[in-house]
């Protein structure tokens, strides 16, 4: 089975000033790691995800995220932040072997102020 | 459609009734997967389909949940005899690719239960 802490549960900053959204995770076998977005009053969507290859994925708005698999960790960035990016993010992770089965982290509400 | 459908997008009940939850994924979709959402929690998943059958159906948390699909297309989420912990916004997601978690979330059915 696998499981997914993310560390922090609300993330305020200032606009414009940088963010790490920090994630975890624990599985018995090799996994797949995504980063998923819910802007207020809309469903989840997709931001980015690392299957296989180059451990530094990005998003089209400036998001990255990095696979450690040495620290079992999949912290979501960006350097510089939009109050457009307020949102609850949500790490999740699948095992490669199984279907598509999704465990998601508790989420982590970023709130960016003017 | 364009998207996850689901319906009813609010549902008020009194403890004790049942409730039925549709969701209409996007065409041509085979995986169908059913989530459930807490307040102040993570995602919490329930079933999940290929086709019309139910690979994993380990998260029902008990015997008075049930989901069926029908046509390898829509699918309805029946909760029997609503208890008050079952409020929660209830969401359904759908995959085109079998193994790589990139799911289409609905924006979910809201559940009161007094």
């Amino acid at each position: 089975a696998q499981s997914v802490t993310q560390l922090d549960s609300q993330v305020p900053v200032f606009e414009e000033a940088p963010v790490e959204l920090r994630c975890n995770y624990s599985s018995s076998v090799s996994v797949y790691l995504f980063w998923y977005v819910q802007y207020p009053n809309q469903g989840l969507q997709l931001l980015l995800k690392y299957l296989s290859g180059s451990t530094l994925v990005e998003s089209i708005n400036g998001f990255e995220a990095e696979f450690n698999k040495s620290q079992t960790s999949f912290h979501l960035r960006k350097p510089s932040v939009h109050i457009s990016d307020t949102a609850e993010y949500f790490c999740a992770v699948s095992a490669r072997t199984s279907g598509s089965r999704l465990t998601f982290g508790e989420g982590t509400q970023l709130t960016v102020n003017p | 459609g364009a998207g996850v459908s689901q319906s009813p997008s609010n549902k008020v009940t009194e403890k004790g009734k049942d409730v039925e939850l549709r969701c209409d994924p996007i065409s041509g979709h085979t995986a169908l997967y059913w989530y459930r959402q807490s307040l102040g929690q993570g995602l919490e998943f329930l079933i999940y389909f290929q086709g019309n059958s139910a690979p994993d159906k380990s998260g029902l948390p008990s015997d008075r949940f049930s989901a069926e699909r029908t046509g390898g297309s829509v699918s309805t989420l029946t909760i029997q005899r609503t208890q008050q912990e079952d409020s929660a916004v209830y969401l359904c997601a759908s995959s085109l690719a079998v193994n790589t978690g990139e799911l289409f979330f609905g924006e979910g059915s809201r559940l009161t239960v007094l």
